[in-house]
């Protein structure tokens, strides 16, 4: 099994500020995910992080909005822009075993829960 | 596209009693992967049990297993002997291939609030 390490796993933050979320797994894994989870929602998927290419963002969010890196095939971030209230959130970072695994288990970091003031 | 329905947004079970969270789903992929996931107040989700769509056998793990009728469409899961310690948000996902095979991602049910009378 996977373990991701997620950070920070919570913070409050002035309106207007930024945030980046981190996400480093202990193995390598070809594909990342990140997903919010709005208050008493369930989870959606932001964008879907590939290493050595640009992220692939869901309907109704941007890059602009939640730019992403992956730098190599064990690390991500999540970078949350410009925040407003609306964006407080539990943000959580996936993976999912590489092709030719058989697929058990997508593991989840710890998520970072965030408040917006 | 992929649907997850959860319709039961809160139940109540006694402890020791066993539990059925429904789940019903949507897709015209012929392969995918049925996931639960347990999420306490902290916020993590746990990983509980997968059911993939070519398996014969219902899985089950531990005092988990999952009730699956694929004509149907219906993944339930059933807790058996509930504890105070299972009392969390249950959600029920599907996994499906992203476009190179990859990797999966999953889409998520709205949830089910579990509650454990002692």
């Amino acid at each position: 099994s996977a373990v991701i390490s997620q950070k920070p796993s919570r913070d409050i933050c002035q309106r207007g500020t930024s945030l980046t979320i981190q996400c480093q797994v202990d193995s390598q894994v070809t594909m990342m995910f990140w997903y919010r989870q709005q208050p008493g929602q369930s989870l959606t998927l932001i964008a879907t992080a590939n290493q050595g290419s640009e992220a692939t963002y869901e309907s109704g969010f941007v890059i602009d909005k939640f730019p992403i890196s992956r730098p190599n095939l064990t690390f991500s971030t999540l970078t949350v822009s410009n925040m407003s209230p609306e964006d407080s959130s539990i943000y959580l970072c996936s993976v999912a075993p590489r092709q030719g695994r058989r697929n058990t288990e997508a593991f989840f970091g710890q998520g970072t829960r965030l408040t917006v003031v | 596209a992929q649907k997850i329905t959860q319709t039961q947004p809160g139940m109540f079970v006694q402890e020791k009693e066993a539990v059925t969270l429904d789940c019903t789903y949507d897709t015209s992929d012929q392969s995918y992967g049925l996931f639960w996931y347990k999420q306490p107040s902290s916020g993590e989700m746990i990983f509980l049990i997968y059911q993939g769509s070519y398996d014969e056998q219902n899985a089950t793990e531990g005092r988990y297993s999952l009730n699956f009728q694929k004509a149907r469409k219906s993944a339930n899961l059933v807790i058996s002997a509930s504890q105070l310690g299972d009392s969390a948000m249950y959600f029920c996902a599907m996994s499906w291939p992203y476009s190179n095979n990859a990797g999966n991602m999953l889409t998520f049910g709205g949830g089910t609030r579990l509650m454990v009378k002692p």
